[in-house]
């Protein structure tokens, strides 16, 4: 059974400080990687995708890939209210995503 | 670029009733849409996959007959909920994925379609 696990939360951050959202997966032939953000009521939208191992930057938003400990995680840098939802990790096992089942991050002003 | 719509946004319908959803890829060809559910504070599940041209595949535990798939084009699939009850009461989202290499071969998703059955 390939899995990936995510700590529900919610994770709770200060305005303006860094976020830091990880997920485990444990199909280790996992290719690539994706975190989607999801507002309350709407569907998910894809907001960062990373294939190698290391960093990848995008605005304030890093994906960092370890596929040795097979984990992968998303920092989210001066958070924002706005960034308040809930983040899925999805790996794509097999030409499927395998889904976590998302961690609720919440940004207080 | 990657722009999926679904219609309708939102459907009230009674016991009984048969309601389906349209999921269209509008800037690019889908060679496989998915569709999910998810039920409130749960996460995405996923139902089937749906490549143009051929039968969806469904998974365990989802009721093929019921939930009436149809990809007829690289642009369309619909989703047929068959004599809705109240428990099919959810949030219905589909997702496109183009061919090919790029960002377009990655999953998009529509808006999501809320169905309520009374």
């Amino acid at each position: 059974q390939k899995e990936v696990e995510q700590n529900s939360g919610p994770l709770s951050v200060p305005e303006g400080a860094i976020a830091s959202l990880n997920c485990t997966y444990s199909d280790r032939g996992s290719q690539s990687f994706f975190w989607y953000r999801q507002y309350s009521g709407k569907s998910p939208e894809l907001i960062m995708f990373i294939y190698s191992n290391g960093d990848k930057e995008d605005g304030r938003f890093t994906a960092q890939l370890n596929k040795a400990s097979q984990y992968v995680s998303l920092l989210i840098r001066d958070s924002q209210p706005s960034d308040s939802a809930t983040y899925l990790c999805a790996v794509k096992s097999n030409y499927q995503l395998i889904w976590g089942a998302g961690t609720k991050l919440i940004i207080k002003p | 670029g990657a722009v999926v719509s679904q219609h309708p946004s939102w459907v009230i319908c009674k016991s009984g009733t048969s309601v389906k959803i349209e999921c269209r890829s509008l800037d690019f060809q889908a060679t496989t849409m998915f569709w999910y559910r998810q039920f409130p504070k749960q996460s995405l599940m996923l139902m089937a996959t749906s490549n143009e041209g051929s039968k969806a595949t469904y998974e365990q535990g989802v009721e093929k007959d019921k939930f009436l798939i149809n990809h007829a084009s690289l642009t369309l699939s619909t989703l047929t909920v068959t004599s809705a009850h109240p428990e099919d009461s959810s949030f219905y989202i589909c997702s496109a994925r183009g061919g090919g290499r790029g960002i377009y071969n990655e999953q998009f998703f529509g808006p999501g379609t809320r169905l309520t059955v009374l």
